[in-house]
């Protein structure tokens, strides 16, 4: 069974700090990883994803990956309270994308 | 442009109906995945299209879940004799590449509540 795990949270920043998401997963041959966002009652939407190991930058989100690890992180600067939402992790294998069960993220104004 | 249409947005079935959920994927997007999503659960798989044929259905929790994609766009997930524990968004993906690596793009889902 491949294993998606995130801390499901709350976790809670205040305005402005760096917020930082962690997620790990099981399968060694898994090949990209995405972070989506979802808001309450809508549905996931693309961040960003990364396929090599190291950082990637895309404005204020940055997806960190360790591939030796199992270790995908996604650190959002300058938090917002518009970034109040769950961020979802997905690991794909080349067939089929797994999902973790998503960190709740509240950015306190 | 438009992206992935679902419909309908909300269902509600009595235990035992039968209940079909169409998804619209992007123009010219060659995969479509479907979901189940339970709330405060991320997303899980139920079934993958690679076009018009069903490459991966390993993820459908039973046989009273079904799925086609007759001409390689639109698809419809049918659920027969609903159970309660079928209550979930069911959330439909599409994606440009073949095989799951690339990006998916979601669909608004259709929440389904069996009574």
């Amino acid at each position: 069974q491949k294993e998606v795990e995130q801390n499901s949270g709350p976790l809670s920043v205040p305005e402005g700090a760096i917020a930082s998401l962690n997620c790990t997963y099981s399968d060694r041959g898994s090949q990209s990883f995405f972070w989506y966002r979802q808001y309450s009652g809508k549905s996931p939407e693309l961040i960003m994803f990364i396929y090599s190991n190291g950082d990637k930058e895309d404005g204020r989100f940055t997806a960190q990956l360790n591939k030796a690890s199992q270790y995908v992180s996604l650190l959002i600067r300058d938090s917002q309270p518009s970034d109040s939402a769950t961020y979802l992790c997905a690991v794909n294998d080349g067939q089929n994308f797994v999902f973790g069960p998503g960190t709740r993220l509240s950015v306190l104004p | 442009g438009a992206g992935v249409s679902q419909s309908p947005r909300y269902k509600v079935a009595k235990r035992g109906q039968d209940v079909a959920l169409r998804c619209d994927p992007i123009s010219g997007h060659v995969s479509l995945f479907w979901y189940q999503q339970a709330l405060g659960q991320g997303p899980e798989f139920l079934t993958y299209f690679q076009n018009e044929a069903q490459l991966d259905k390993s993820g459908l929790p039973s046989d009273r879940f079904f799925a086609e994609r007759p001409e390689g766009s639109v698809s419809t997930l049918k659920i027969q004799r609903t159970q309660q524990e079928d209550s979930a968004v069911y959330l439909c993906a599409s994606s440009s590449t073949s095989g799951g690596a690339g990006t998916q793009y979601f669909g608004p889902g259709t929440r389904l509540t069996v009574l």
